[in-house]
């Protein structure tokens, strides 16, 4: 399977804390995109960073790229309830249109 | 970013029937893609729908179960055919509005088979 694999399945935090999620590859990419995905609705895009990035910020998001060893990681700080929510990244390349992510289900607890 | 209306939102149906799925987008775009996402599992690729001809799809997907639309850069339907409960899933159209673009994605269709 060409699909990516996230760690942790699921991750549960209280309020204020900080949530890291990582995400592994296989293939070479063009960029690598994380998603949020609310009770099974559609997918929010939340910040994209291309293959000659390393650090890419996006107000209490923050993810990085290591294409050596081909994984990624989103860094949520100060998390809220709200935060709760299916973390997904996905990878472009030349060969696969999309590959998505297993998935790590993040609970931020009140 | 384009504003994505899906329809239906959701749906039960028979075995053995259809349903079609309309995926409308507010502006044109250049790419749309259909996904399937079975249960507590991540998206699948199922094909890209092609403005004008036949759609390009992924491996394991046929155009007999999964006939697509697309007959202008706005719009774009998928049909499940034949259904059985193995197709149960969210079904998920989504679109591309240049290449290294991120996607932006309707709300899902959840079909649930009987």
């Amino acid at each position: 399977s060409q699909q990516g694999e996230e760690d942790p399945q699921a991750l549960s935090i209280q309020e204020g804390e900080n949530a890291t999620m990582n995400c592994s590859y296989k293939t070479s990419i063009n960029n690598l995109q994380w998603y949020r995905q609310n009770s099974g609705r559609g997918l929010v895009h939340l910040i994209l960073i291309r293959s000659n990035e390393r650090e890419k910020h996006s107000g209490r998001l923050r993810v990085t790229l290591d294409t050596s060893k081909k994984s990624s990681s989103l860094l949520i700080t100060a998390s809220r309830a709200a935060d709760t929510a299916s973390y997904f990244c996905a990878t472009a390349s030349r060969t696969y249109k999309y590959i998505f992510g297993t998935g790590t289900r993040l609970k931020v607890l009140a | 970013s384009a504003v994505i209306s899906q329809k239906p939102s959701r749906d039960i149906c028979q075995r053995g029937t259809s349903l079609t799925i309309q995926c409308q987008v507010d502006s044109q775009v250049t790419m749309m893609f259909w996904y399937r996402q079975q249960p507590g599992q991540s998206l699948t690729l199922i094909a890209t729908a092609n403005q004008g001809s036949e759609a390009t799809y992924e491996s394991g997907f046929v155009i007999d179960k999964f006939p697509i639309s697309r007959p202008n850069l706005t719009f774009s339907t998928l049909t499940v055919s034949n259904m059985s409960p193995e197709d149960s899933s969210i079904y998920l159209c989504s679109v591309e509005q240049g290449e290294g673009q991120p996607q932006h994605f309707g709300d899902g269709t959840r079909l649930s088979i009987l």
